[in-house]
């Protein structure tokens, strides 16, 4: 079965600080997509990066960029310059190819501290 | 509309009721996703359709839930003699074609089962 696994519950850094959320995965495709999405308090779910499998090169998006190690299967998050506005909850997630699903990871709530 | 409407925002009701949650895509959507988020985990997925054909209903939990999407548009997720069990925030998505390119969620339904 395919899982994602976000090893970090929680993480806390000051304002303008770099932070990295790590996410490792389990799958036997070949060809997949890999999201972060964001929660924040309002609960709404906004799509904060996407990177597919095939390519080599990682995604970025602004302040925003991941890491992403095809062989090991991890994927992490970086956000450049924090914001408070980056406070919310993290998720990690990978699609399913052919079952066109998503599975999502636990989670990581990250705070910005001013 | 401009995204993925769900209503109601929030649902209360006393368990052993029958509740349905109500999903209206993006016009022209292909695919519609039902997920279910428990508080503090990352959405589970539930279900997905493919115009009105339902895909896969592996991830319902047992035969109290069931979806249908009859026009290939607005989709309903009914749940019958609902249980405490089943608060939750559902989620309903939906993706342009078949693929994982781009997926919007909408606000979710808040259910509480008293």
């Amino acid at each position: 079965a395919q899982t994602v696994t976000q090893s970090q519950p929680e993480m806390s850094v000051q304002e303008a600080e770099t932070v990295t959320l790590s996410c490792t995965y389990d799958t036997s495709e070949n060809n997949y997509y890999l999201f972060w999405y964001k929660q924040p308090p309002s609960r709404q779910m906004i799509l904060v990066i996407r990177q597919e499998a095939y390519k080599q090169q990682n995604a970025t998006e602004n302040r925003f960029s991941v890491n992403f190690q095809k062989a090991a299967k991890s994927f992490s998050l970086k956000i450049s310059d924090s914001q408070l506005g980056d406070t919310a909850m993290y998720f990690c997630a990978a699609s399913i190819q052919g079952a066109q699903k998503l599975v999502f990871g636990q989670g990581t709530r990250l705070t910005i501290n001013p | 509309g401009a995204g993925v409407s769900q209503s109601p925002r929030y649902k209360v009701t006393k368990r052993g009721q029958d509740v349905a949650l109500r999903c209206d895509p993006i016009s022209g959507h292909v695919s519609l996703y039902w997920y279910r988020q428990a508080l503090g985990q990352g959405p589970e997925f539930l279900t997905y359709f493919n115009y009105e054909a339902q895909q896969d209903k592996s991830g319902l939990p047992n035969d109290r839930f069931s979806a249908e999407r009859p026009e290939g548009s607005i989709s309903t997720l009914t749940i019958q003699r609902t249980e405490q069990r089943d608060s939750a925030m559902y989620r309903c998505a939906s993706s342009p074609h078949t693929g994982f390119e781009k997926l919007f969620f909408g606000s979710g339904t808040q259910l509480s089962v008293l």
